[in-house]
C-alpha cells in the first residue's frame, strides 16, 4: 500500500513569492493534517481536514496561508507571500479517522523542505 | 491545547546502554502516541497507549502510560546505533512535544 505522498520534496524561493505544496493521503483515509516543523522541534499542527471540511484551522496563519482539500482526497497548502520565517519542513499526514477515537493514528509523508531566501 | 513536555531534549549514549525518555503534561489524555523521526523523513508511529498504567513492548522498546494518563515514558534496552533519531510524543489532540533527540554511538 502506498504511503502519504508529498511534492515537491524541496523548494527554494525568494521572499514575497508564492509557493504551494501538494499531498496525496493514504487511500481510504478520511482525515488529513498539515504540520509545520522547525529544525529541532516537534511538528506543529496547521490544519486538519475531515473529508473536505477543515475542522481545526486555529493555528493556520490565515493572512498568508491557505489550504484546500477538494473532493476529500488530495490537498494543497499555499503560502502567499512567503516570508523568511516560513522556512521549515511542511509535513502532511493522514489517518483513517480523526478526533479522539481509535483509528486516528497518523501516517506521515516525507515532508517538503522550504527555504525562503 | 494540552502542552506536552519531553525530556531530556538531547541524549547521547554508547551502544549497549539503557535509557529512558519522558513525556509529561498537566492535562489528561485519552491516549498518547510515540513516534520516531529520522532526518529527511516524516515521523513514524511506534505505539499508541490508551489505558492508564498500560505497558507495551516493541522488541527492546518499552512504553508506559502513567496511571493518571498525564505522562508516558519510553525505555530502550541495550540501545543500538539504529535507534538514533528524534523521539516524539503526541496527545489525542494531535499536538506534539518538542521531542528527544537520541544519538547512539557505536
Amino acid at each position: 500500500e502506498a504511503g502519504v505522498v508529498q511534492s515537491p520534496r524541496y523548494k527554494i524561493i525568494e521572499k514575497k513569492q508564492p509557493v504551494a505544496f501538494w499531498c496525496n493521503p493514504i487511500s481510504g483515509h478520511n482525515t488529513l493534517y498539515w504540520y509545520l516543523q522547525n529544525l529541532g522541534q516537534g511538528p506543529e499542527l496547521l490544519i486538519r481536514y475531515e473529508n473536505e471540511e477543515a475542522v481545526d484551522d486555529s493555528q493556520l496563519p490565515k493572512d498568508r496561508f491557505s489550504a484546500e482539500r477538494l473532493k476529500g482526497v488530495d490537498s494543497t497548502l499555499k503560502i502567499q507571500p512567503a516570508e523568511l520565517g516560513d522556512s521549515a519542513v511542511y509535513l502532511c499526514a493522514s489517518s483513517l479517522m480523526g478526533g479522539r477515537e481509535a483509528g486516528y493514528e497518523q501516517y506521515f509523508g516525507p515532508g517538503t523542505r522550504l527555504t525562503v531566501t | 491545547t494540552q502542552l506536552l513536555e519531553q525530556s531530556p531534549q538531547f541524549l547521547s549514549i554508547q551502544e549497549g546502554e539503557n535509557l529512558t525518555v519522558y513525556c509529561n503534561s498537566s492535562s489528561v489524555f485519552s491516549s498518547l502516541q510515540w513516534y520516531r523521526q529520522e532526518p529527511g523523513e516524516g515521523p513514524v508511529l511506534l505505539v499508541t497507549v490508551v489505558t492508564g498504567g498500560e505497558v507495551k513492548k516493541l522488541k527492546r522498546l518499552t512504553f508506559q502510560f502513567g496511571d493518571a494518563r498525564k505522562d508516558s515514558s519510553l525505555h530502550i534496552t541495550a540501545a543500538q546505533p539504529g535507534d538514533t533519531g528524534l523521539y516524539l510524543c503526541a496527545g489525542d489532540d494531535m499536538r506534539f512535544g518538542a521531542g528527544t533527540r537520541l544519538t547512539v554511538k557505536p
